[in-house]
């Protein structure tokens, strides 16, 4: 079945230790995007990608950045970990305008 | 600018009551798209629906309907015969049409079904 995978499910981390969270896709989609999602909030969009092209959000931390190296796949870099990062990061995939299919998440804790 | 609002937060049901989750959009775009999302305690957003700014049609698949009224800016979801698995967080959410841009979400509403 086509769709979009995330590992690792859960992470733990460090205060201040990278991290790299990974997402992959079947769907063969040209828009990838990652979100943050704290408990009882709705998700945050963090930034995307339209083919090669990164879109950052304006509010996105600069301890967040995104590689695309090819259609399927997709990483989130948290360069150091704080407290406040502790949340659930959901990928998501789309073509153009249409619905987003998201993966499961990937629940980082940081200690 | 673009803006959700569910304002039911919580709901609870006993199992096979009629359950509606109301959604109320605003928006300046002339076409756009409105989804629901089901988020169960697993955390993966499951797609259920998307409704086209031009096509006011209501819909029905199985247990589920939607309401969609331009007039009233307005895109409700029923269940019928709710079930236990229907318990989730149940997100409504906006983006304009024809471009890759983010989907503007409601807070969401918890729907508890209780057996």
């Amino acid at each position: 079945d086509a769709m979009v995978i995330q590992n690792p499910r859960y992470q733990v981390t460090q205060f201040g230790k990278p991290v790299t969270l990974s997402c992959s896709q079947t769907l063969n989609h040209n828009v990838m995007y990652w979100y943050q999602q704290k408990s009882s909030q709705a998700p945050k969009l963090l930034f995307h990608y339209y083919d090669k092209d990164f879109n950052n959000e304006a509010d996105t931390p600069d301890n967040f950045q995104s590689r695309r190296p090819n259609t399927s796949f997709c990483f989130l870099d948290i360069r150091s970990p704080g407290l406040g990062d502790a949340a659930m990061y959901l990928c998501a995939t789309s073509r153009v305008g249409v619905e987003q299919y998201f993966g499961p998440g990937t629940r980082l804790t940081v200690t | 600018a673009q803006k959700v609002t569910q304002a039911q937060t919580e709901i609870s049901v006993v199992e096979k009551e009629d359950v509606t989750l109301d959604c109320v959009y605003e928006t300046r775009d002339t076409t756009y798209y409105l989804f629901w999302y089901k988020q169960p305690p697993s955390g993966e957003l499951v797609f259920l629906i998307r409704r086209n700014s031009f096509d006011e049609q209501n819909e029905i698949s199985g247990r589920y309907s939607w309401n969609f009224q331009k007039s009233t800016s307005s895109f409700n979801f029923t269940i019928t015969a709710s079930q236990v698995v229907d318990s989730a967080v149940y997100f409504c959410a906006l983006t304009p049409s024809g471009s890759a841009r983010q989907l503007t979400f409601g807070s969401g509403t918890q729907l508890t079904v209780l057996p």
